[in-house]
């Protein structure tokens, strides 16, 4: 089955800093990538996504980059605010079958 | 517009005893799937549904956990003889036919916890 690895489990940058989570997947059939963002005790949120097709997205402050050769892509956070920090979770679907694998999760800390 | 609804939100039951979790798709979404979240860790696959079928059950335990997606009314994941390990927050997302895109949106999810 997909494995889904990600990088770091825990960061803290500076208010204003640029914030960098990776991921790398096992299954090269997998051609659906997205992101959510969880606050504690909260739902996860879809907060960017990307097909395989396409190499890099961007909306606003927040950027995703997809490298199908090497299977890995990056969340990119830029001006990072207080309000960004939570754990933010990468995912990947094979469209063929829908179910989503998740990374373990990053807690973004944004320093003030 | 209404998102994807969960109930109950928190949900104690002793061990032995049956939990039944409830989901509504977003309005205009017809594929429902459930996750399991423990504590400090990522988001488990359980099951898939459409309206009266089991799409893709490879992430269910396979004894005391079912799933339904009745053709009305909510999607219902049941788990018999609860154990403490099956504390967890239990996530429903859902998402719109085939064809079209491939977004899951989340319910607020219900957090089971067994004494």
């Amino acid at each position: 089955g997909e494995n889904v690895e990600q990088h770091p489990s825990t960061l803290s940058v500076q208010e204003g800093d640029s914030a960098v989570i990776k991921c790398t997947y096992s299954d090269s059939a997998s051609n659906y990538f997205p992101w959510y963002k969880q606050e504690l005790g909260k739902r996860p949120q879809l907060i960017i996504d990307i097909r395989s097709n396409v190499g890099e997205k961007k909306d606003q402050r927040i950027a995703v980059t997809l490298n199908k050769t090497a299977k890995h892509f990056s969340l990119h956070i830029t001006e990072t605010q207080p309000e960004d920090s939570a754990v933010y979770f990468c995912a990947v679907m094979d469209t063929g079958r829908r179910a989503l694998t998740f990374g373990s999760g990053t807690r973004l800390q944004v320093q003030p | 517009n209404a998102g994807v609804m969960q109930n109950p939100r928190h949900l104690v039951r002793r061990r032995g005893q049956e939990a039944r979790l409830r989901c509504s798709p977003m309005k205009g979404h017809s594929h429902v799937y459930w996750y399991r979240q423990l504590p400090e860790e990522g988001l488990k696959f359980m099951v898939y549904l459409q309206k009266e079928n089991i799409i893709d059950e490879s992430g269910m335990p396979k004894e005391r956990f079912s799933a339904e997606f009745p053709k009305e009314g909510p999607s219902i994941l049941r788990i018999q003889q609860v154990v403490r390990g099956d504390s967890a927050a239990y996530f429903c997302a859902s998402s719109a036919g085939p064809g079209s895109t491939y977004e899951q949106y989340f319910g607020p999810g219900t957090r089971l916890t067994v004494t």
